[in-house]
């Protein structure tokens, strides 16, 4: 079935540190894929998408880069500010007529000032 | 001005009990959905529907009942509730590829 695999459970960084979370996918089809942001209290919130290979998405300094070749959709930030904190979830979704969207395990970033 | 509204915020209940999650949205989006998040299962795909049809019930419990009265609604009927149950439920609607998340009701089950 289709699914999402988040590594990292939770990461701790410093402000201005470099962030990467990893997210690898099993589609069946042709996945439109998403990193979502969830605060606390509130709902997951989108964050962009892709649906191409090699097309890259980007918002708020974050980006990913959608890779077919090794089912990747890694999330980036050059330098994270203790804003930056939440969870981050990756998702995707297979249109078959209608769409499901599934999420990973999401990743909880802590950045200490 | 919030686009899904979900019902109550908190709700607390007992064991054995029933207990219906409301959800509205004004997006004007033909497919809507319940996810479940809790410590064990982060966010969990439950139910989706598309112009007030079941499209996918990935719920193994039957307690669970969506319930669609109008285009921009699905409510959550949950029966006999469990402990287990106890969790943040969350509505979400989606159109043109991109799904929305309401702000989630808070259930526990004492």
């Amino acid at each position: 079935g289709d699914s999402v695999t988040q590594t990292e459970g939770q990461v701790a960084l410093s402000e201005e540190d470099f962030l990467t979370i990893h997210c690898n996918y099993s589609a069946s089809g042709y996945p439109t894929l998403f990193w979502y942001v969830q605060y606390p209290g509130e709902g997951p919130q989108l964050l962009f998408r892709a649906s191409r290979d090699k097309e890259k998405g980007s918002s708020r300094g974050f980006e990913a880069t959608y890779d077919k070749g090794t089912t990747s959709f890694h999330l980036r930030k050059a330098s994270v500010q203790e804003s930056d904190s939440a969870v981050y979830y990756c998702a995707l979704s297979v249109d078959t007529g209608y769409q499901n969207f599934y999420f990973g395990k999401g990743t909880s970033l802590t950045v200490i000032p | 001005d919030p686009k899904i509204i979900q019902k109550p915020k908190y709700l607390v209940a007992v064991t054995g009990s029933e207990k219906i999650l409301i959800c509205e949205q004004y997006l004007g989006h033909n497919a809507m959905y319940w996810y479940r998040q809790s410590a064990k299962k982060p966010l969990e795909f439950m139910f989706s529907y598309s112009y007030q049809k079941l499209m996918d019930n990935q719920t193994a419990s039957s307690r669970f009942q969506p319930q669609s009265s109008k285009k921009n609604h699905l409510d959550l009927q949950i029966t006999a509730l469990k402990p287990d149950d106890s969790a943040t439920y969350f509505c979400a609607s989606s159109q043109q590829g991109v799904a929305y998340f309401g702000p989630g009701t808070r259930l526990t089950v004492l």
